[in-house]
């Protein structure tokens, strides 16, 4: 089955600079990549998403990349701001629909 | 949209009881779907409902549990005989009809369980 793995576990960066969040996947045939925020306490959120067909999202602050052939994807967080603060995981969804996620990486923005 | 809520917010019990969760989807949405998440893990599917019919139950669902969603609007989670490995957050989430690449998930704010 699909097996994303996600690192790094731990990121810390000063406010205003970039974080970057790098995950890969197992099954080939995957086809759809969304990214989730988790607030302490709260539930993930879907903050944005990417298909196979396109290599590049953006979304205001926020991108993700895909290399389908490498079986790598990213997310770029630019200008980072004390609210980025959470942990952020990656997902791919399995053959039979289900989503896989990674374990998720904690960002810390530093003042 | 009020979004899907889920009670108890926290649960402690002891060893051996019996637990029940609560979770009311988005009023619109027939798909509604349970998750267990662990420290420093990222959640796992357990079960899902399309309407009151339960459509797949994961490995990870053993006999302590069951899950119900008997008109086809709120579910319950129960966990019989609760032991210290069942210590977790459990999330629902509930989408419209349709796989999570066409019909994304909106996700609770989990009932945290820990068992003493």
């Amino acid at each position: 089955g699909e097996n994303v793995e996600q690192h790094p576990s731990t990121l810390s960066v000063q406010e205003g600079d970039s974080a970057v969040i790098k995950c890969t996947y197992s099954d080939s045939a995957s086809n759809y990549f969304p990214w989730y925020k988790q607030e302490l306490g709260k539930g993930p959120q879907l903050i944005i998403d990417i298909r196979s067909n396109v290599g590049e999202k953006k979304d205001q602050r926020i991108a993700v990349t895909l290399n389908k052939t490498a079986k790598h994807f990213s997310l770029h967080i630019t200008e980072t701001q004390p609210e980025d603060s959470a942990v952020y995981f990656c997902a791919a969804i399995s053959r039979d629909d289900k989503i896989i996620f990674g374990k998720g990486t904690r960002l810390h923005i530093l003042p | 949209d009020t979004g899907v809520s889920q009670n108890p917010r926290h649960k402690i019990t002891k060893r051996g009881q019996n637990v029940t969760f609560r979770c009311d989807p988005i009023s619109e949405h027939n798909r509604l779907y349970w998750y267990r998440q662990t420290l420093g893990q990222g959640p796992e599917f357990l079960t899902y409902f399309q309407n009151e019919a339960q459509l797949e139950k994961s490995r990870l669902l053993s006999d302590r549990f069951s899950a119900e969603r008997p008109k086809g609007s709120f579910s319950t989670l129960e966990i019989q005989r609760t032991e210290q490995g069942d210590s977790a957050m459990y999330l629902c989430a509930s989408s419209r009809q349709g796989g999570p690449q066409n019909q994304p998930q909106h996700f609770g704010d989990g009932t945290r369980l820990s068992i003493l």
